[in-house]
């Protein structure tokens, strides 16, 4: 069974910095497209970045700059850096993977998801 | 940046009936549309993928149709545990991608 599981939220004063983790159990995230998608409190969704299973990543124009994905294969986890943050990336940030089905695999539709961890950014 | 449009905002019926959820888009997303459910303190979970694929284990009864910027997700008969929030999300062009902004359903 395929296990997502992010750490590392918490609450932080604008212009901090936070780093969250996804730990993998089930799936081998190195094999696969990995992402971040994050949801505000009672909103909707919003995806913030991707990784490749070859390494490349692509970033929304609100984060580019400002966070970085990565990986560590040897630990089966994914990262997310997460720097100069405002009150707006306030959310709960999900680790989601791509989705494979039909003999393609895509990786920006979200099949595993975790439960989340609630960033929250004020002072 | 796509803008997808859900609609209704919230849909009341009861278990039995049939749900028609649309999402329209402000330009074409070909067939690159997937619809998500929600459930209260839940992640998401894919229902459908390129507008009319259902993904793993997602019962029959759940069917997508539509094709560059009109989009709709059909319950057939509903069951108590449909009642939830959908979300459509596009990769027509991306990055970037977006959701829409919600249909919550709910039971009449």
């Amino acid at each position: 069974e395929v296990q997502l599981v992010e750490s590392g939220g918490g609450l932080i004063q604008p212009g901090g910095s936070l780093r969250l983790s996804c730990a993998a159990s089930g799936f081998t995230v190195s094999s696969n497209y990995m992402n971040w998608v994050r949801q505000a409190p009672g909103k909707g969704l919003e995806w913030v970045s991707v990784i490749y299973s070859g390494g490349s990543t692509k970033y929304a124009d609100s984060v580019k700059g400002r966070f970085t994905i990565s990986r560590d294969n040897a630990k089966n986890t994914v990262s997310l850096q997460m720097n100069s943050l405002r009150a707006e990336d306030t959310a709960v940030y999900y680790c989601a993977s791509g989705f494979c089905g039909g003999g393609t695999c895509y990786p920006v539709y979200f099949h595993h998801w975790g439960q989340g961890t609630l960033v929250t950014v004020s002072s | 940046e796509i803008v997808l449009t859900q609609s209704p905002a919230t849909l009341s019926l009861s278990p039995g009936e049939r749900a028609t959820l649309s999402c329209r888009a402000s330009q074409s997303v070909s067939s690159y549309l997937a619809w998500y459910q929600q459930k209260p303190g839940q992640p998401p979970r894919l229902l459908i993928y390129d507008a009319s694929n259902r993904a793993t284990g997602i019962p029959a009864r759940f069917s997508g149709s539509g094709s560059g910027t009109d989009f709709t997700l059909t319950i057939s008969s509903l069951e108590p545990e449909d009642f939830a929030v959908y979300f459509c999300q596009e990769r027509g062009s991306w990055p970037p991608i977006t959701f829409g902004q919600g249909t919550r359903l709910e039971i009449k």
